[in-house]
């Protein structure tokens, strides 16, 4: 079956804007998501957009939505050494069983 | 605080000595859900329960149990443990309505020699 994709790492110097891109497989989704998960620790919820939405900024974070490609964005400005971690992307199939791509690795170097 | 607690964090036991695994919620969430994180594969979800006594299968069962007999708890049961199932084991809850959103427990990591 299909699968949500991500790329697998991303590497940005501190300061710089990060964008790390996900496809997703259900043009049915609802919601999509993304999560961060630092070290040793669990997933975190970022954001998330509604599916009928195309833009949704929080601060520092913008999730662009391209629902004809089943394409997923987000994009970290000025990133901090304190944004590495690995990201995931998800999408909500129906009631609360989410999909969830590997995830990217984030490095942030000073 | 509200929060998803699982235990234990770390343990390392032996193949065929039945373990389980327990998660509670403090937030009087209807769904729970077990995941299972391994390299390369990412997350993958184990088993899920839309409501007390409601269980369903997610895409990797195979070797597990869980029940629900209240609602804020949710304990994974491996009864005759392989290595194959050394992994990093993530609880996850939410409330059935608007965004579904998930919150995570902190992980536990299951040794299996």
């Amino acid at each position: 079956g299909e699968d949500v994709e991500q790329s697998l790492f991303l590497s940005v110097r501190e300061g710089d804007s990060s964008v790390i891109n996900c496809t997703y497989t259900d043009s049915s989704s609802t919601y999509l998501y993304w999560y961060k998960q630092e070290p040793g620790a669990g997933l975190q919820l970022l954001t998330y957009i509604f599916s009928n939405m195309d833009m949704k900024q929080d601060q520092r974070l913008t999730v662009l939505l391209n629902k004809k490609d089943k394409h997923l964005s987000l994009r970290i400005a000025d990133t901090q050494t304190g944004d590495s971690a690995i990201y995931f992307c998800a999408e909500n199939l129906g009631y609360s069983t989410l999909t969830f791509g590997k995830g990217t690795m984030l490095l942030v170097s000073p | 605080e509200a929060q998803v607690t699982q235990n234990p964090r770390y343990l390392i036991t032996v193949t065929g000595k039945k373990l389980t695994v327990t998660c509670s919620q403090n937030m009087n969430h209807e769904y729970m859900s077990w995941y299972r994180q391994d390299p390369g594969l990412g997350l993958r979800q184990i088993y899920y329960s839309m409501n007390v006594e409601v269980t369903d299968k997610g895409d990797v069962p195979e070797g597990y149990k869980v029940s629900r007999k209240e609602k804020r708890n949710f304990p994974l049961i491996l009864e005759s443990p392989s290595p194959n199932q050394t992994s990093l084991y993530f609880c996850a809850s939410s409330r059935e309505s608007g965004a579904n959103v998930l919150t995570f427990g902190a992980g536990s990591r299951l040794t299996v020699l």
